[in-house]
């Protein structure tokens, strides 16, 4: 069963805005994870949220967690062109065994 | 700073042959991982290693082996090959003591004709 269901699957945006991406997972989890991956290439690592953790930075990325709502949110601020690509929630439900949603399709529009 | 390298990037065999692909993962980095990512999937978690003992083992095929060495570089060994096998595989690392962080290879695309 898919346990990280990231929400939109799809979503188009101007330069400039905000991006907001949603995730859902099922079972209690050690950490969660953010990739981007851009068009057939390899993830990269955004940012780690702990389970005890309840929001995080990292530059234009801010990460929310809802252990409560089994829920998490990336939200990119000032997008631009390159943040064009997949991006992906995964979870570390123990044994640093990550498991991944089944990502977002974020397009910015310059 | 050291990335994960994986080799090759590209290959390309028939159905039924074997493949072999290799992961060096981050120096000083214990554990590793492999996935494998359809088209239009998204990654699939196959196998992972921890101080070269197989550690914990998802959706990898009887076909499918894998083993990590003595320096910590992993192959996948992949035999029998279908056109299902088609996909991009990804070799992750991450130290175990250290952060959950998995960092991610490039990832090799294996196209099977």
């Amino acid at each position: 069963s898919q346990q990280g269901e990231e929400d939109p699957q799809a979503l188009s945006i101007q330069e400039g805005e905000n991006a907001t991406m949603n995730c859902s997972y099922k079972t209690s989890i050690n950490n969660l994870q953010w990739y981007r991956q851009n068009s057939g290439r390899g993830l990269v690592h955004l940012i780690l949220i702990r389970s005890n953790e309840r929001e995080k930075h990292s530059g234009r990325l801010r990460v929310t967690l809802d252990t409560s709502k089994k829920s998490s949110s990336l939200l990119i601020t000032a997008s631009r062109a390159a943040d064009t690509a997949s991006y992906f929630c995964a979870t570390d439900g123990g044994y640093q065994k990550v498991t991944f949603g089944i990502g977002t399709k974020l397009q910015v529009i310059p | 700073a050291a990335g994960v390298i994986q080799s090759p990037r590209h290959l390309i065999k028939e159905k039924r042959e074997t493949a072999t692909l290799k992961c060096y993962p981050i120096p000083r980095h214990d554990t590793v991982y492999w996935y494998q990512q359809g088209p239009g999937q998204d990654p699939q978690f196959l196998i992972s290693f921890y101080e070269k003992m197989q550690s914990d083992k998802g959706s990898i095929p009887d076909r499918f082996s894998a083993q990590q060495f003595s320096d910590y570089h992993s192959e996948l060994n992949m035999s029998s090959l279908e056109l299902g096998d088609s996909a991009l595989y990804f070799c992750a690392s991450s130290l175990r003591t250290n952060t959950d962080t998995q960092y991610f290879g490039p990832g090799t695309r294996l196209t099977v004709l």
